[in-house]
């Protein structure tokens, strides 16, 4: 079966640093990898999608950005936090087109 | 655009009753939705999906009802355990299109 790992799982930073979240994948091969957040008291908002190796699909302008340099791997990165990117991050599994997301245990990032 | 909206951030129920989860959608072109459970720490896992061809898909003790004309999704979980005790976030659409609700936390008092 398939295994998202992410972390860390809890990371404070000051506005203005950098941010590098990482999520790989085990028991799959080329899946559709996705980027979730999830601010205070919302709903999970799609950030970032990717469909392959270094094939990334942006879905809210911001100052984030995603990367994906091997298959299953699936960076979520930031030059310079703001205070509204505080929340909570998921890295979604597509294991098959249409199929449920399964969902990583999420990292809680408060920009300080 | 689809917007899906849970209006009851919390529920509480006793266990073996019945639990009545409800969520609304504003785009009838969406044909898919999904219901997913969230410990804390973890990320949401997926629960039950019905497709806008079927107005009722049960699995065990959970039953995802869907209601069309009024756009309307509720999940019915019966008999509720403690073990059912999370934050329950319906969502509509395909992956690259997925959008969740805020979550209604249910707790299930033994």
């Amino acid at each position: 079966s398939q295994t998202i790992h992410q972390w860390p799982a809890t990371l404070v930073q000051p506005v203005g640093s950098p941010l590098s979240l990482e999520c790989t994948v085990e028991g799959t091969s080329n899946p559709n990898l996705y980027w979730y957040r999830q601010a205070a008291g919302r709903g999970l908002q799609l950030l970032f999608y990717s469909v392959g190796i270094g094939q990334i699909s942006s879905e809210v302008p911001q100052n984030l950005s995603a990367s994906r340099p091997q298959d299953r791997q699936f960076i979520l990165s930031s030059k310079k936090l703001l205070l509204s990117d505080s929340g909570f991050y998921l890295c979604a599994l597509e294991v098959a087109y249409n199929s449920p997301l399964h969902f990583g245990n999420g990292t809680r990032l408060t920009v300080t | 655009d689809q917007q899906v909206k849970q209006n009851s951030p919390s529920l509480s129920v006793q266990e073996g009753r019945i639990s009545i989860l409800n969520c609304d959608y504003t785009n009838s072109m969406f044909d898919y939705f999904l219901w997913y459970k969230k410990y804390p720490a973890e990320g949401p896992t997926f629960l039950i999906s019905i497709s806008s061809i079927k107005d009722k898909n049960e699995d065990g003790r959970f039953t995802v009802f869907l209601n069309k004309s009024a756009k309307h999704l509720s999940l019915h979980i019966v008999p509720s355990q403690p073990g059912d005790s999370a934050v329950y976030f319906c969502g509509s659409g395909s992956a690259r299109q997925l959008t969740f609700g805020s979550g209604t936390q249910l707790t299930v008092l033994p």
